[in-house]
């Protein structure tokens, strides 16, 4: 799996939308971009993916960018239960392999 | 449909004992992934399997570890002879399809004292 770049922690505010960044320059034409999160004490939760174009599910939505090299995660109206470790990983079309998770983005909501 | 069921949850072991963590993947997923969590540190990819095959065991330690995923029943993660620093959080993930999203466990916190 290709590598990926997030910031170490953001915070945000409760009820305020939430922008998670990742660069992702090495991306090849066949990588997905997913997104996971880690709740404190639990196993990681799958968020969302996308290979092209920006994608909308009932937990976030994914913007990628024209180049493929960044995308950004969007929750558009953080709560408390939001507050989590946010992996973006890259994984092949074609590949069943597992994933490669990186350090991610330590989100932190306020109330 | 119940998820990625782990057990135990938490394990004690002494050092030198053997450890038997189990997976029971989610219905009608025959995809079966097994990670390590290190205290303060990011997820390791440990070993990939689907029935009764391992496709990828790039991230198990070479000796003491095993792991199998039997036709019928769990998928085991088999440590003989623990020592402290395998200490950590276990995960599973299952899933049906190749590169269909993971779904996660709980966990098994083993404590190797």
């Amino acid at each position: 799996d290709a590598k990926t770049t997030q910031p170490n922690s953001m915070e945000s505010n409760e009820e305020e939308p939430v922008h998670l960044p990742c660069n992702h320059s090495t991306i090849s034409g066949t990588d997905y971009i997913h997104w996971y999160r880690q709740l404190p004490s639990q196993g990681p939760e799958y968020v969302i993916h996308g290979l092209t174009s920006n994608v909308n599910n009932r937990m976030a939505s994914l913007a990628i960018a024209e180049d493929r090299k960044s995308s950004t995660l969007i929750l558009h109206r953080a709560t408390l239960r939001d507050a989590a470790v946010y992996y973006c990983i890259l994984r092949d079309l074609g590949g069943a392999d597992g994933l490669t998770f990186g350090k991610g983005t330590h989100l932190i909501i306020q109330p | 449909n119940a998820g990625v069921m782990q057990n135990p949850r938490h394990l004690v072991r002494r050092r030198g004992q053997e450890a038997r963590l189990r997976c029971s993947p989610m219905k009608g997923h025959s995809h079966v992934y097994w990670y390590r969590q290190l205290p303060e540190e990011g997820l390791k990819f440990m070993v990939y399997l689907q029935k009764e095959n391992i496709i990828d065991e790039s991230g198990m330690p070479k000796e003491r570890f095993s792991a199998e995923f039997p036709k019928e029943g769990p998928s085991i993660l088999r440590i003989q002879q623990v020592v402290r620093g395998d200490s950590a959080a276990y995960f599973c993930a299952s899933s049906p399809l190749d590169n269909s999203p993971l779904h996660f466990g709980n966990g098994t916190r083993l404590t190797v004292t």
